[in-house]
């Protein structure tokens, strides 16, 4: 399997700006995805292929992916942003997508 | 509007069988794969699988290659993940979701089911 690493927990005061890392062996080769998942609620689609937003997800939330790292950020934070979020990848091997640990992000 | 609404909660003992299920309703075409996740509490997403409903083509992920078995019947768009014999660590929370066909994310998500083994 493909590891990617997150960071278990981002703090971030409202107004301000959270990134969310996502780390793995060459995964600016890969394509990542993004899911927001708050307490109690099914996860759901933030950022699709690097840095594309679906419909409805505001312009606050954005990606890249270079390197070792991809990134989601978060302009703007507000207390509805207070969620885990995974970052995904899809395993060519097994074909299958793998997810990171997700990473809680708190709003002070 | 899409969406997949899945079955019930389920409590189970350890060596029963189980199935649940995920309908998919709004969807114009049958382009598209459904799959089955897995959730533990304050852990990470584990893909168990996918099947296309058009004609039943199922991928396994290897970790859970002959630990479940996931059909579909394509006349009510219903996609079901069913295990012969529950194991405790089977607990979980299980999401199923869709993907269009070249995709490789999930852009609709099942509410979840819980999945309690205990005896």
């Amino acid at each position: 399997s493909y590891l990617l690493t997150q960071p278990p927990s981002v703090s971030v005061a409202p107004g301000k700006t959270a990134t969310i890392t996502c780390g793995g062996d060459n995964v600016g080769s890969k394509t990542v995805h993004w899911y927001q998942q708050k307490a109690g609620q099914a996860p759901a689609l933030v950022i699709y292929y690097d840095a594309d937003r679906p419909s409805g997800i505001p312009e606050r939330f954005s990606g890249s992916n270079s390197g070792n790292t991809a990134t989601l950020t978060i302009s703007r934070v507000e207390a509805g942003d207070e969620a885990d979020y995974f970052c995904q990848v899809w395993n060519t091997d097994s074909d299958h997508p793998e997810f990171g640990g997700g990473t809680k992000l708190t709003v002070l | 509007e899409v969406q997949l609404v899945q079955s019930g909660a389920e409590v189970k003992k350890p060596g029963e069988s189980l199935q649940i299920s995920c309908k998919a309703s709004g969807y114009t075409s049958t382009n598209f794969w459904i799959g089955w996740g897995r959730q533990v509490p304050g852990k990470g997403l584990e893909w168990m699988g996918f099947i296309y409903p058009d004609d039943s083509d199922t991928r396994y992920s290897p970790s859970f290659q002959g630990q479940v078995t996931i059909s579909v019947d394509k006349s009510i768009t219903t996609a079901y993940l069913r295990w012969s014999s529950l194991k405790a660590s089977d607990t979980a929370l299980y999401y199923c979701a869709t993907r269009g066909l070249g995709l490789y994310y999930m852009d609709v998500w099942g509410k979840g089911t819980p999945v309690i083994v205990s005896s």
